[in-house]
This record gives structure tokens, C-alpha cells and sequence, in this order.
């Protein structure tokens, strides 16, 4: 059992939906990640959250919004995607020092049409 | 050039064998490092992180080489379970973990 929960496992959207993809920490932990996952390419640091605080933000598109409620929570929210954002999104967690060890969620593979 | 670059693979060995991976990371001020394993379509799980002065865990030992920036993963008598990408993660500075591309091996009975 994890102790990085995402939901859903899988999301078909279309171009004009708005979604929201979801992340629970079990761990006690005070900083969570977005990391996108594209065939073939390696994971790419979208936003990380520290004490609920942005600390990146990785040039990402305004179409992608995180959201950090508390230090246990971590929210993304999805609008007017592009078929090019069809990738799986992995939630991680870490202790809130940097360079910690990183535990991940099971991810959400999102496909856009 | 790559933050952090890995060759891709395959690597196609049989069971009991002997592999090594290597993995070359850009910035010099890169304080932490890890490995970490990725099953197909699952989610990264840590394998073991790496320290100066090398180290083991079991069939597994990673050794680190500053001056040359290089990462390597050995892995001793190799089990089909042992089939999987590996993946070079570096820390840069502060939260930004880079990970490479992987390292796909395929253990064969």
C-alpha cells in the first residue's frame, strides 16, 4: 500500500473539459511534487510545493494550476489542454529539506482527445 | 548537453549475471543522489541512494565519482525480477530532482 494516494488512475478528457487530478500524503511529509511522464522521455518537474509554499515552477503552461490546501493535499488543475499533454502525471512526496527522497504516487495517465 | 543523461539500453543479460549502468549529471554543485527503479507502467520506487563513499544493499552497489561527475549501479547475480528501468535522479539545488531518461533491463531465464 502507498503512502502516496492519486486519483483517477486514468482520465480521457477533451481540449475544452476542465479536471482536476488529485494527491494524498500519508507519510508526514511537507513537500509534494507534480512530475510529468511522457512516452519515452524522462520525468519532467512541473511545480513542487514546500510547507504549502511554491518553491518551483517549472516554465509550465497556465493551462496546468496546482493547488497545495495543507501539507497532506496537492491538487492540479486541468484546462483547454492540448492533445501534446496526454502524459502520466506522478504526485511525489518528500521530507521538506530538498534533496530528500522522493515517494511517489501511482499517477494519473490522462489522455486528451 | 542533459542534466543528467543515461544510456537507454536495453541491456539484455541472462539470470546470475553481472550489469553495471553509469549515468553522467551536468551541474558540479549537485549534492544528492539516487537510484531509483520504474516497472512498466507503474510508478518510480526508490532502489537505493548514493554516497561518496560508495555503498551496498545487498546485490546492489552504487558508487559516486565527483571529480568525473559519473553515477554507476552494479548489480550482482541477477534475478528475472531485477527486470525494470533504472533511473538516475540527481539533486541539483533545493527541490529541483532531476531525473535521466532511464536504463531499461531485460533479465532473461
Amino acid at each position: 500500500e502507498t503512502g502516496v494516494t492519486q486519483t483517477p488512475r486514468h482520465l480521457v478528457m477533451g481540449m475544452t473539459n476542465k479536471k482536476s487530478l488529485k494527491c494524498e500524503q500519508h507519510l508526514g511529509h511537507n513537500a509534494m511534487y507534480w512530475y510529468k511522464q511522457s512516452a519515452k522521455k524522462p520525468l519532467e518537474l512541473m511545480f513542487v510545493y514546500s510547507l504549502e509554499e511554491r518553491v518551483e515552477n517549472n516554465s509550465v503552461p497556465s493551462r496546468f494550476s496546482p493547488e497545495c490546501p495543507n501539507s497532506s493535499h496537492l491538487f492540479l488543475h486541468l484546462h483547454t489542454l492540448q492533445p501534446e499533454d496526454s502524459a502520466l502525471y506522478l504526485c511525489a512526496s518528500s521530507q521538506a529539506r530538498g534533496g530528500e527522497k522522493l515517494f511517489f504516487g501511482s499517477g494519473t495517465q490522462l489522455s486528451v482527445l | 548537453r542533459k542534466e543528467v543523461e543515461q544510456d537507454p539500453g536495453p541491456f539484455n543479460v541472462p539470470e546470475g549475471a553481472t550489469v553495471a549502468f553509469n549515468c553522467t549529471y551536468s551541474n558540479s554543485a549537485s549534492q544528492s543522489f539516487f537510484w531509483y527503479r520504474q516497472d512498466c507502467r507503474k510508478e518510480p520506487k526508490l532502489l537505493m541512494s548514493v554516497y561518496s563513499s560508495g555503498n551496498e544493499d545487498g546485490r546492489f552497489t552504487a558508487q559516486l565519482n565527483r571529480a568525473s561527475q559519473y553515477i554507476s549501479l552494479l548489480i550482482r547475480d541477477s534475478k528475472l525480477s531485477d527486470s525494470a528501468t533504472y533511473l538516475c535522479v540527481v539533486n541539483a539545488r533545493g527541490f529541483k530532482t532531476i531525473f535521466g531518461a532511464g536504463t531499461r533491463l531485460f533479465v532473461k531465464a
